[in-house]
């Protein structure tokens, strides 16, 4: 059975103040990890998709990163705005490759 | 474009009661999904649809029931709602693979069954 599990659950920082989220994970066979930003009362909102071990994505102040076992979400110099929950999901190979395992998040307070 | 929308926005129902979920589309994608959210659960896949006129079991099927009569529109519904199906519900859809692949998320509907 596919497993996600994120830490830390909340984590409050600084602004300023950089930091990573970690998404530790068990698959049958990876076909992407998925990266979702969710903000109060909202939908999640997609942010990157990792394939392989070793493979980076940036967008603004945020950086993904996976290597065979977990992936990180690092936050460079954060602002408020990007306080919100950050949700990691997993998708296998296999006859169920439609499906998305989600982790139950990490909510992030970016303080000013 | 809108997106994934969702309707109702807000609903609350009384045990025994039924309704429908409705979830509309307009990026063409296959692949139409129902989730729910529960605190302390993360989100978990209800039913799936990869295709207009098909429908599929997910990780927490019991109690609901789906339909797919059109590619853009994907319904959720209770018969007889019960307590533990309070809950956020999403809708969500994508291309199918080996295409990317990554969902696209309506703005959920909160739902309170007393």
């Amino acid at each position: 059975e596919d497993q996600v599990t994120q830490s830390p659950e909340a984590l409050r920082l600084q602004e300023g103040e950089s930091s990573s989220l970690n998404c530790s994970y068990t698959v049958s066979g990876l076909r992407g990890l998925f990266w979702y930003r969710q903000d109060p009362g909202k939908g999640p909102e997609f942010l990157f998709t990792l394939y392989s071990a070793g493979e980076e994505k940036e967008k603004e102040r945020l950086k993904a990163t996976l290597t065979k076992k977990e992936s990180f979400l690092h936050i460079t110099a954060p602002k408020p705005e990007d306080s919100a929950t950050y949700l990691c999901a997993v998708q296998a190979w296999g006859g169920s490759n439609y499906k998305l395992t989600f982790g139950k998040g990490t909510l992030l307070t970016v303080n000013p | 474009n809108a997106g994934v929308t969702q309707t109702p926005k807000f609903r609350v129902l009384k045990t025994g009661q039924s309704m429908t979920l409705l979830c509309a589309q307009d990026m063409n994608h296959e692949y139409m999904y129902w989730y729910r959210q529960d605190p302390g659960m993360g989100l978990r896949l209800i039913h799936y649809s990869v295709g207009e006129g098909t429908t599929a079991k997910g990780e927490v099927p019991d109690g609901y029931n789906v339909s797919r009569l059109k590619k853009q529109n994907f319904l959720l519904g209770l018969e007889s709602a019960a307590p533990s199906q309070t809950s956020v519900y999403f809708c969500a859809s994508s291309y199918p693979p080996p295409s990317y692949n990554e969902q696209f998320f309506g703005p959920g509907t909160r739902l309170t069954v007393l």
